[in-house]
């Protein structure tokens, strides 16, 4: 079984400009979540897809950043326009849908964006 | 590597003892408790769980310990091996009722094995 990947493992932008950073579950996980560290701080949730819709974004920083999961399979996080703060890693992860726990989280290699 | 600025607890152990990793956390609610390992260049890989109405959990030479009196938790590694030198995190997931499954995670503890 293929695991979680992302897309790109790497990524330097100027600040200003945007990133849309790719996300494939685990085939058949209906739960798709984003998280992300960025310097000197702790892995922090940002949202969390249910097949296409999303569960909860309570998470999510501001406006400049926007998630998709179109068709419920790969999910898309763009961060529009991108600011020195944004730097980091962004982690996917996937699990079944299993009711009232998440089950397993899987995590994805995560990708690295660094803004300057 | 990701841990670069993050200042982590580090717990260095001799090949082949016994390692104990600790995590306070800080959510009363929480009811669901996972460890994981991060090796560098890969994501958080899940080592065990716990729900809350456990205290104690064993898996393939790892325990989990879960005091929910004083919100602590411990991860313990028997045999400890070189393969096991990695960060390690507790994260914590509050049920709310509404399907949020979003994980909290704490610091990281960095371990490294002493052959």
């Amino acid at each position: 079984e293929a695991g979680v990947t992302q897309f790109p493992s790497h990524s330097v932008i100027e600040k200003g400009q945007t990133v849309t950073l790719r996300c494939d579950p685990i085939s058949g996980h209906d739960n798709l979540y984003w998280y992300r560290r960025v310097m000197g701080k702790e892995i922090k949730f940002l949202l969390h897809f249910v097949k296409e819709s999303k569960q909860d974004e309570s998470g999510m920083p501001n406006n400049r950043f926007l998630a998709e999961r179109t068709g419920g399979t790969y999910s898309t996080l763009k961060v529009q326009p991108a600011e020195l703060e944004d730097s980091g890693v962004y982690f996917c992860a996937s699990s079944r849908l299993t009711g009232m726990y998440s089950g397993e989280q899987y995590f994805g290699p995560g990708t690295r964006l660094t803004v300057t | 590597g990701e841990s670069v600025g993050l200042h982590l607890p580090t717990l260095s152990v001799q090949e082949g003892d016994n390692s104990i990793i600790n995590c306070a956390y800080s959510n009363s609610a929480s009811d669901y408790f996972i460890w994981y390992k991060q090796e560098s260049g890969k994501g958080p890989q899940f080592i065990i769980d716990i729900r809350s109405n456990m205290d104690k959990r064993q898996g393939q030479r790892v325990t989990v310990l879960l005091n929910k009196t004083v919100k602590h938790l411990s991860l313990q590694i028997a045999a400890t091996q070189p393969g096991d030198s990695a960060v390690y995190f507790c994260a914590e997931n509050p049920y709310s009722g509404a399907g949020s499954y979003q994980l909290t995670f704490g610091k990281g503890t960095k371990l490294s094995v002493i052959p």
